[in-house]
């Protein structure tokens, strides 16, 4: 692994159905994202976390979740899609310890929910 | 609220220079980012700004006034491979990056 990898990289969904979409980094930053990206929108952030243990909320984090087990990985969760959350989602990653904390960016997971 | 300007789309000549204008309202700066991002693929970072000022990186250089609220990120030497969206984004007082929508950049021949 080199970076960050998103898995799946697309996905058809029936509304309704749970769904979790993985991203892992190997870099040992301590800060991960959740972005959607909408045509003709800015990233919005869905959920982060500056740390393992700990999350917080972003712009847009009604009905989602997230966990952050360890430093490498930072799933999220769909607990029941809706035609609403079709998007593609980015997967982030910044050193927070640094002055410069630019974030990398994984290829992204486009969903679809039918 | 918060809110970052950019349009929405601007075209240029291969071998041209363009210039790409960005201006924000946030509450609290903490940097200033520009981000390239072609079609269908991640972003990927091209420029930091947090001090006044312009930052040269090769053929991209990024402006910076904090008084005006305003950055801009200049492209020199077009080339086709250019052809993407620009993303501004700020970094608030809460350490949060808040994106503008982007520009798309289209480069003729």
């Amino acid at each position: 692994i080199a970076g960050i990898t998103q898995a799946p990289t697309s996905q058809i969904l029936a509304a309704g159905r749970r769904m979790t979409l993985r991203c892992t980094q190997d870099m040992r930053h301590n800060a991960m994202y959740w972005y959607r990206q909408d045509l003709g929108l800015g990233l919005r952030l869905i959920h982060y976390s500056n740390t393992a243990g700990t999350t917080g909320k972003g712009e847009v984090p009604d009905g989602y979740s997230v966990s952050r087990a360890n430093t490498d990985d930072f799933p999220l969760t769909l607990a029941s899609a809706v035609p609403s959350q079709t998007s593609v989602y980015f997967c982030a990653s910044s050193d927070e310890t640094s002055g410069y904390n630019e974030q990398f960016f994984g290829p992204g997971t486009r969903l679809t929910v039918l | 609220g918060q809110n970052i300007d950019q349009p929405t789309e601007m075209t240029a000549t291969e071998g041209a220079i363009v210039q790409i204008n960005c201006t924000y309202q946030t509450s609290g700066f903490n940097g200033l980012f520009w981000y390239q991002q072609h079609a269908g693929e991640a972003p990927t970072f091209l420029s930091y700004n947090v001090l006044d000022g312009l930052e040269e990186k090769g053929r991209f250089s990024s402006f910076l006034s904090r008084s005006k609220g305003y950055s801009y990120l200049l492209l020199k030497e077009l080339q086709m491979k250019d052809s993407a969206s620009y993303l501004c984004a700020v970094k608030d007082s809460n350490y949060q990056l808040i994106w503008g929508a982007g520009t798309k950049l289209i480069i003729k021949p």
